[in-house]
């Protein structure tokens, strides 16, 4: 079993639905990554995240540190949110420069 | 203040030469990561430097595989002797410092053997 998993894998959405990813770690951390990915492209940063609720846009981060649960939410979606969403953490037993990566959600959105 | 840096983005290799993977890091970041990401499967990590030093190096294949920071200039990966299942997307990140702080990743550089 992963350390870190994702679902769903794949989400398709018509734009301007709400959407939701979600992530479950099952080993102890100090922060939690959200990535995007476009395809063929590089990785962008969303948000680092240790406790409670971030957001920038109309991206929503949250965390759950007793659950081991986070979520990235996004409102209003656009075509151009279209990627592969990861979730990746840095793990507090040990060395918590390492992080560990879940497998990606792909999200497409449609007109 | 550009971002982290890779090149080649693209780099072709016939089995068994070798590939030099150049990165980057942002300006005043001094900690560099490797991660590399095969066909259909998530990232993963391969080492972790500082300026002269090999921190973490327990991702990266026992043969074939090194890298470095040197003092002056890029950080390189470095693969010997090619093979087809080396091809995969190669990503760097940097980060002003160790302890769980954001890391920035660049465009990354897809190798292709053939």
């Amino acid at each position: 079993k992963n350390e870190v998993e994702q679902s769903p894998q794949n989400l398709t959405a018509q734009e301007g639905e709400f959407i939701t990813i979600n992530c479950s770690y099952s080993v102890g951390i100090s922060a939690l990554h959200w990535l995007q990915q476009h395809p063929g492209g590089g990785i962008v940063s969303l948000f680092m995240l240790s406790s409670g609720k971030k957001k920038h846009g109309r991206l929503i981060a949250t965390i759950n540190i007793q659950e081991k649960h986070s979520s990235l939410h996004i409102t209003a979606s656009h075509p151009r949110d279209s990627a592969v969403y990861i979730c990746a953490v840095w793990n507090s037993g040990g060395s918590n420069y390492k992080l560990t990566f879940g497998k990606g959600t792909l999200l497409t959105v449609n007109p | 203040n550009a971002g982290v840096m890779q090149n080649p983005r693209h780099l072709v290799r016939r089995r068994g030469q070798e590939a030099r993977l150049r990165c980057s890091p942002m300006k005043g970041h001094s900690h560099v990561y490797w991660y590399r990401q095969l066909p259909e499967e998530g990232l993963k990590f391969m080492v972790y430097l500082q300026k002269e030093n090999i921190i973490d190096e327990s991702g990266m294949p026992k043969e074939r595989f090194s890298a470095e920071f040197p003092k002056e200039g890029p950080s390189i990966l470095r693969i010997q002797q090619v093979v087809r299942g080396d091809s995969a997307a190669y990503f760097c990140a940097s980060s002003p410092q160790r302890v769980g702080s954001e890391q920035f990743f660049g465009p990354g550089t897809r190798l292709t053997v053939l």
